[in-house]
């Protein structure tokens, strides 16, 4: 079984930059396609970016796009978010989740505060 | 972009109840519906795929149903760990979108 655990969230300032890395351990990573997820304080869940298995597509949210970058390294079994121009509204927890049956497999979650 | 649209946004229900949470979409997307159970604090956890396919350690209480654009997830008899926020999510096309959200609070 595959567990997620996402890091690299903190607090920065308007404009700023953060990268947020997942990491992956059990069985295969680089079957499937992979996912950010967000969700700001006391609010639903936001899909934010998705990458293929292997990385030939990248997806991305209207409200990201052209700020926001997902890779992934398959053989690091490792997912990266390179977030820049960081805005207030990203401020939320970013879930790293697998795509297998749906979104089958989430991590705890990194929190991302953004803030002068 | 593919709207997903859930009702009611919090609903008041006791311990045995039966209850019923809607989610329609603004296009078809065939049987490419997901439900989700968040408790505060916590990763979503998923619960059913492909419209009305449990999760594997789901319990039976839970089941989903519908299709094309209108979707239903159904607990048959609340128990008390039932309690919290429920979504669904479309995964037809690849701009992944969930619902608003419905809490599920005691009554």
């Amino acid at each position: 079984e595959v567990q997620l655990v996402e890091s690299g969230g903190g607090l920065v300032k308007p404009g700023e930059s953060l990268r947020l890395s997942c990491a992956a351990s059990g069985s295969t990573f680089s079957c499937c396609t992979m996912n950010w997820v967000r969700q700001a304080p006391g609010k639903g869940l936001e899909w934010v970016s998705s990458i293929t298995s292997s990385s030939n597509y990248m997806f991305y949210a209207d409200s990201v796009k052209g700020r926001f970058t997902v890779s992934r390294d398959n053989a690091r079994n490792s997912l990266y978010l390179q977030m820049n121009s960081l805005k207030a509204d990203d401020t939320a927890v970013y879930y790293c989740v697998r795509m297998g049956n749906a979104f089958d497999i989430w991590g705890q979650g990194t929190t991302v505060t953004v803030s002068s | 972009d593919i709207q997903m649209t859930q009702s009611p946004s919090t609903l008041s229900a006791s311990v045995g109840d039966r209850v019923t949470i809607t989610c329609r979409a603004s296009q078809s997307i065939s049987s490419s519906l997901a439900w989700y159970q968040q408790k505060p604090g916590k990763a979503p956890n998923l619960l059913i795929y492909k419209e009305s396919t449990l999760e594997r350690g789901v319990p039976l209480r839970f089941s989903g149903g519908g299709s094309g654009t209108e979707f239903t997830l159904t607990i048959s008899s609340l128990q008390p760990d039932d309690f919290a926020t429920y979504y669904c999510q479309q995964y037809q096309s690849f701009l992944y979108t969930f619902g608003q959200g419905t809490k599920l609070e005691l009554k």
